[in-house]
């Protein structure tokens, strides 16, 4: 079946505590993307990936790493997470530009204590 | 920069009647894609429908027709003989042919039955 896998669901965590999200694809997109879903506010690109090794920023990437060392994973590091990163995380793919659509994760859940 | 715009924070609608979800944006390209997609409570990002810009003829699936406006930067989102299951956030994105992705702040739809 034709995914975004995204891992874990739902994380508490502390804030300082490094932690990562993973994410996987399994339909060979080149296009892969972080966003950030706040209420009222939409979803907002965090980082997004054209290819293997070529990344760049969003529109809200202070406190977000990523990086894609395989063209399926584009993992979200937050070093230092911080109560304002409490959000709902999405990773989604595309399979280029034009007319297609994303296909998104089921996303993650995040809250910074 | 590209926005999107959707006015109408809450919508509800009586089961079997029709309701239109507005969505306006700002952009300066004459090339361009518009999608609504749909968050049920699971969190799943489901893409409802696409339009492409440079076609005049308004997008159908099945209930769900779009009503663009390419002059007026408007792409609202008719779903008709409203089900229970229609109930979630919808989110209309804004895509340019860089590959990225803008989303409203959403609207949250509420079936009665």
């Amino acid at each position: 079946e034709a995914q975004v896998t995204q891992n874990p669901r739902y994380l508490i965590t502390v804030t300082g505590k490094k932690l990562t999200v993973t994410c996987s694809q399994n339909m060979n997109h080149e296009y892969m993307s972080w966003y950030r879903q706040d209420p009222g506010l939409g979803l907002r690109q965090i980082y997004y990936s054209m290819n293997v090794e070529v990344t760049d920023k969003g529109d809200v990437p202070e406190g977000y790493k990523v990086s894609r060392k395989e063209k399926r994973n584009f993992p979200l590091i937050l070093e230092s997470p911080s109560p304002n990163q409490t959000s709902l995380y999405f990773c989604a793919s595309s399979l280029g530009t034009g007319s297609y659509g994303y296909t998104f994760g089921s996303g993650t859940r995040l809250t910074v204590v | 920069a590209q926005t999107v715009t959707q006015s109408q924070p809450e919508m509800s609608v009586q089961e079997a009647e029709t309701v239109t979800l507005s969505c306006t944006y700002d952009t300066s390209e004459s090339d361009y894609y518009l999608f609504w997609y749909k968050q049920p409570p699971s969190r799943q990002m489901i893409l409802v429908i696409r339009q492409e810009a440079y076609k005049q003829q308004n997008a159908t699936e099945n209930r769900f027709s779009v009503n663009f406006q390419k002059a007026a930067k408007s792409f609202s989102l008719k779903i008709s003989d409203s089900q229970l299951g229609d109930a979630a956030m919808y989110f209309c994105a804004y895509k340019y042919n860089n590959n990225d992705m803008r989303f409203g702040a959403g609207t949250r739809l509420t079936v009665k039955p």
